[in-house]
Formats: structure tokens, sequence, C-alpha cells
């Protein structure tokens, strides 16, 4: 079964302190990983895209890595912000035909000052 | 960037109304769309996705007569969410997939639109 899995579930921070986000996948074929923000009554913003053959990619104050073996990924925020409160969702894409998505159930991330 | 809208972002309506959202590609055109409800502290959850000039796919469990989808063009999709009830209150967000696929399977997200049912 398809299954995209996050943790921790929520996550509270200092503001300036980093931290790491989570997310196992057992999605079959794979296709690519996406690293998504949603803010609270928001639409998703993507923040990272990777591949099979990639295995890291930096935005800004996001980097997000890949280990297709082991069907991890990880999402690391520096240096957060107050503005980076907001819940992290981890995507996968399968490579059928129909490109399906699969969700995780996302991190909440609360940064306080 | 690509850029999807939603309208309205948020609207109330009495119970056996009927409610529209509109979903529209403003800088691309969109073959496919996407449309999620999203519960309080959970994720996306695929209701149907919808091909222009075609009938919608509906996921297993939501009724096609109850959320009735149109994309009559390139760059906008209509879902309208018939005899409203409270249990239909909800965050519905839809997402777009370009035609021109400029990062492949790429899906851009509307801003979603909160739907309250009284």
């Amino acid at each position: 079964k398809n299954q995209v899995e996050q943790s921790p579930q929520s996550l509270i921070i200092l503001e300036g302190k980093n931290c790491t986000l989570q997310c196992n996948y057992t999605v079959s074929p794979f296709s690519n990983l996406r690293w998504y923000k949603q803010d609270t009554g928001r639409g998703p913003v993507s923040l990272t895209i990777m591949t099979f053959s990639e295995n890291t990619k930096s935005n800004g104050r996001y980097t997000a890595t890949l280990d297709a073996d082991t069907k991890q990924s990880s999402l690391h925020i520096t240096a957060s912000q107050l503005s980076d409160s907001a819940s992290y969702i981890c995507v996968v894409t399968d490579q059928t035909g129909a490109n399906n998505l699969f969700f995780g159930t996302g991190t909440r991330l609360t940064v306080i000052p | 960037g690509a850029v999807v809208s939603q309208h309205p972002s948020r609207v109330i309506c009495k119970s056996g109304t009927s409610v529209k959202i509109e979903c529209r590609s403003l800088d691309f055109q969109a073959t496919t769309m996407f449309w999620y409800r999203q519960f309080p502290k959970q994720s996306l959850m695929l209701m149907a996705t919808s091909n222009e000039g075609s009938k919608a796919t509906y996921e297993q469990g939501v009724e096609k007569d109850k959320f009735l989808i149109n994309h009559a063009s390139l760059t906008l999709s209509t879902l309208t969410v018939t005899s409203a009830h409270p249990e239909d209150s909800s965050f519905y967000i839809c997402s777009a997939r370009d035609r021109g696929e400029r990062i492949p399977y790429e899906q851009y997200f509307g801003p979603g639109t909160r739907l309250t049912v009284t």
C-alpha cells in the first residue's frame, strides 16, 4: 500500500533554532518527492522537488534530502523565523500514467519568540 | 511562478443551498485540475480529478451528484456543492497541472476556500 508518513506530528522551537522534519514513504514506483509549506487557511506552497537521482536540494533556509534506497526524506530548516510557523507536508508522486500524489499528514511547526 | 486562484476565499451558506467554488489558472493552461478537501489538522484528501472537456473522475466515497465538477476551459474548473449540509463544512483546495509542464507533473495549488454550512 502506498503511504507517506511524517514525523513528528507537531514541533515547537525557539526562534533562531534549527529543526529537521522527517518523511518516510512506501510509494512505488517512485517519481518525485516534494515538500510543501501550508500556512493556516491557505493552500500549500512548494518548497522543493526532488527526483530519484537527487540527494539534496536547497531553497533559502530550507534544505531537503532524499535517500531513495531507504525511502526517506528530511526537511531541515535553518535559523527559524516566526513566519516559518506552518504545516509542512511531504508529497510523493508515483510513476504510473496517472502520476498520483500521496500526501503525508504533515508536521505542524510552531516557532516561538 | 504559476498562479492558481480560487473564489470565493470563504463562504457561509445555509443548509440545503448550493455553493459554487471557482478555480482558475491565471498564467498557464491546465488540462487537468484537482479538487481536495481538508479537515482541521488533517492532510489534503483528493476528491476528484477533472480534465478539460470531459467528465470528472471521482475518488471512492465521493458523491458525484453532490459535488458537481465542471472543467469548461483550460483555465477554469468549478466545484458546486449541492444541497449543502453542516458536515460539508471544510476547506476546499484546487490544484492545476500545467499543460506545458515546465516542471514535470508539477501541481500548483490554489489558496483554498473555507466553506461553512449553518
